[in-house]
């Protein structure tokens, strides 16, 4: 069984640019959630989409942005890049879950972006 | 507010050596999960273990343990006799099941583990 899918893996932006990246969750997976990785600040909750529709967002500013396709594909978006928007971007995947339930997220290998 | 605590940051053991990474959590809530992931260079966080706040059975895994005490809010994990393909870094992890709590893990600080030979 396939796991999480990210891509690209690795890439470099201009401040000023924007950034598509994308994720393909486990296959029958619905929930896909999004997280940032920096030195700094560690491992912070950007969202949380489910058929379609964003359920959850972190305290992130309006330049990041997502959406889920109807085969629970999921792209994330920054626009006008920051220098400190350089991190690890990474995707989970998880079975149907309800507001309550502690199913298990599984996480991809994550899309390294550098903005110089 | 949720609150993970991993009060290592850094551990460095000799190969076949045992060791301890702490986890205190903090909620709220009084049905939560809690996770153990660990992340290679390569980024990937791997799944290790999950576990329900009304669970506080023990679990044994191969080389890994966890102990999970409600009463001190701790989910530590051991590595008995360690191996170099143990060096990682290993987070802890909390989810809610009230709220917000739709995708959201809060996770720890996280604590590199090196395994020298």
């Amino acid at each position: 069984k396939a796991g999480v899918t990210q891509t690209p893996r690795y890439l470099i932006k201009t401040r000023g640019q924007q950034v598509t990246l994308s994720c393909s969750p486990i296959s029958g997976h619905r929930s896909v959630s999004w997280y940032q990785q920096t030195p700094g600040q560690g491992l912070q909750f950007l969202f949380e989409y489910f058929s379609e529709t964003q359920r959850n967002k972190g305290n992130f500013p309006g330049r990041f942005s997502g959406r889920q396709f109807s085969n629970s594909r999921s792209e994330m978006n920054v626009s006008t890049l920051e220098l400190g928007d350089s991190a690890l971007y990474l995707c989970a995947s998880s079975s149907n879950p309800t507001m309550g339930s502690g199913n298990t997220i599984y996480f991809g290998e994550g899309s390294w972006l550098t903005v110089v | 507010a949720q609150k993970v605590t991993q009060a290592q940051t850094e551990i460095s053991v000799v190969e076949k050596e045992d060791v301890t990474l702490d986890c205190v959590y903090e909620t709220r809530d009084t049905t939560y999960y809690l996770f153990w992931y660990k992340q290679p260079p390569s980024g990937e966080l791997v799944f290790l273990i999950r576990r329900n706040s009304f669970d506080e059975q023990n679990e044994i895994s191969g080389r890994y343990s966890w102990n999970f005490q409600k009463s001190t809010s701790s989910f530590n994990f051991t590595i008995t006799a360690s191996q170099v393909v143990d060096s990682a870094v290993y987070f802890c992890a909390l989810k809610d099941a009230g709220g917000t709590s739709y995708g959201k893990l809060t996770f720890g600080q996280g604590t590199i583990l090196t395994v020298h030979p």
